[in-house]
C-alpha cells in the first residue's frame, strides 16, 4: 500500500520569491515513482516533475526541481523565481510501477504580486 | 500533440438516474485510469485498463462499471446516481512502456468530466 502526506494545506510566496512544498510518502514498492501534480482554478491535472526512485540526481524541470531523500521518503518540490501562473493546487503523488497514482491532500499556492 | 478527451465536460442528473462518461486515451496509449475528484478532495482512482482488460480496481462503487473498448476508448457507467456522486471525474491515458522520450506509465490527465447529481 502507498501513502502520500501533504503536511502544509496551504502556503504563500512573493513574485519572484522561491517556495518549498513539502511531501512525505511511503511504500512497499521498490521500484516506484514520484509525481508534483499542479491544479489551477481550471481543475486540469497538469504535470510539473516527475522522479524515478532509482535514480539519484534530484529532476529538474526550468523553475521546477525536487529535493528526493529516499531513506527518509521525502520528496519536496521548490519553486524558484515564482510567477503568478504558479498559483495553483499542488498535488504529490506516488506510482508503483504500472498502478495508480495515489494523490496527497494536496498544497494550495498563493503567489503575492 | 493529442491529448487526452473526455466527454461530456459537464453533465447534470437527477437522483437514480444513470450517466456515462466517455474517455478517448492519447493515440497508441494502452492503459487508461478513471480517477473521482470530490470537492476540495484529492483524485481517488477507481478503475484501470490495460490492453482491454480490467487491469486494478479501487474504490469504485457497484453502481459504476467501466469498460475499455477495442478502439482503446473508455466509458464509465454509473446507475443509481446519488448526491454524493458529485465530482470532477478525470481519465488518464499512459504507455506501458519505456521511451526514450519519457519514463514508463506516465500519465496524461483528460481536462475532467464534472458531473452534477442534483
Amino acid at each position: 500500500a502507498q501513502t502520500v502526506t501533504q503536511s502544509q494545506p496551504e502556503m504563500s510566496v512573493q513574485e519572484a520569491e522561491t517556495v518549498t512544498l513539502s511531501c512525505t510518502y511511503d511504500t512497499s514498492e521498490s521500484d516506484y515513482y514520484l509525481f508534483w501534480y499542479k491544479q489551477p482554478p481550471s481543475r486540469q491535472m497538469i504535470l510539473v516533475i516527475r522522479q524515478e526512485a532509482y535514480k539519484q540526481q534530484n529532476a529538474t524541470e526550468n523553475r521546477f526541481s525536487v529535493n528526493f531523500q529516499k531513506a527518509a521518503k521525502s520528496f519536496s518540490l521548490k519553486i524558484s523565481d515564482s510567477q503568478l501562473g504558479d498559483a495553483a493546487m499542488y498535488f504529490c503523488a506516488s506510482q508503483g510501477g504500472s498502478e495508480k497514482l495515489v494523490f496527497g491532500k494536496g498544497t494550495k499556492l498563493t503567489v503575492n504580486p | 500533440a493529442a491529448g487526452v478527451i473526455q466527454s461530456p465536460r459537464h453533465l447534470i442528473k437527477e437522483k437514480r438516474e444513470t450517466a456515462t462518461l466517455k474517455c478517448y486515451p492519447i493515440p497508441r496509449h494502452d492503459t487508461v485510469y478513471w480517477y473521482q475528484q470530490g470537492p476540495g478532495q484529492d483524485p481517488q482512482f477507481l478503475i484501470s485498463f490495460y490492453e482491454k482488460m480490467q487491469s486494478d480496481k479501487g474504490s469504485i462503487p457497484d453502481r459504476f462499471s467501466a469498460q475499455q473498448f477495442s478502439d482503446y476508448h473508455s466509458e464509465l457507467n454509473m446507475s443509481s446516481l446519488e448526491l454524493g456522486d458529485s465530482a470532477l471525474y478525470f481519465c488518464a491515458s499512459s504507455l506501458a512502456t519505456i521511451t526514450a522520450e519519457r519514463g514508463p506509465y506516465e500519465q496524461y490527465f483528460g481536462p475532467g468530466t464534472r458531473l452534477t447529481v442534483t
